[in-house]
């Protein structure tokens, strides 16, 4: 099956600090890489919809200068959490679908915990 | 506005017993829906999807049924195991306007008792 990978698992980051996080997609080429973030208990909640080669597209609400996406290539996109706060600690996960396939393959997720 | 729901928290099962898990929607516009399942501190993992134009879809003890009239989908496990224990989510994703975004529910908690 699609494996994804996200790296690191888990960061401890002094407020203030930025934070990047990686997602790849392992076995194929993911034509488009989603982000998400959870908070304890409650659901999935899409962040942005990046597809390589051009401009992440936000969700409503979500600040684009505080979470930098980069989708350099169709195997690795990137989350940079700028000048991160505690309200930002939660947990971050990648997904990625190859081109007209409406599966996504989810990472591991990455736990981010801002002091 | 939460437009796909799964309205049970938590459902408890006994090993070899079928679990239903059920999901409802409101966005008339969702044409694929996917069922994932998830363990704490890991991403989901998907099971099995159905498109609007079938209303079942089987996959080994995995069945997922849609009625659209009803804007009601669920997840059958049968026979369910320990192993199955874990959070599930629906989703649901409309191919037109929004290619590929999902919209998930706020999972249901199903535990396999042995």
């Amino acid at each position: 099956g699609a494996v994804v990978s996200q790296h690191p698992s888990r960061v401890i980051c002094k407020s203030g600090t930025s934070v990047k996080i990686e997602c790849r997609s392992l076995d194929f080429q993911a034509t488009t890489m989603f982000w998400y973030r959870q908070f304890p208990k409650q659901s999935l909640m899409l962040m942005a919809t990046s597809n390589e080669g051009s401009k992440a597209t936000y969700e409503q609400g979500v600040e684009k200068d505080k979470f930098l996406i980069n989708h350099a290539s169709l195997t690795l996109s990137t989350l940079t959490v700028t000048s991160a706060h505690p309200e930002d600690s939660s947990f971050y996960i990648c997904s990625a679908s190859v081109g007209r396939e409406e599966t996504q393959y989810f990472g591991p997720g990455t736990r981010l915990l801002v002091l | 506005d939460q437009q796909v729901k799964q309205n049970s928290p938590s459902l408890s099962v006994q090993e070899g017993r079928i679990s239903i898990l059920n999901c409802d929607y409101t966005n008339s516009m969702f044409d694929y829906f996917l069922w994932y399942k998830k363990y704490p501190a890991e991403g989901p993992t998907f099971l099995i999807s159905i498109s609007s134009i079938k209303d079942k879809n089987e996959d080994g003890r995995f069945t997922v049924f849609l009625n659209k009239s009803a804007k009601h989908l669920s997840l059958h496990i049968v026979p369910s195991q320990p192993g199955d224990s874990a959070v599930y989510f629906c989703a649901a994703t409309d191919g037109g306007t929004s290619y590929g975004k999902l919209t998930f529910g706020q999972g249901t908690i199903l535990t396999v008792h042995p």
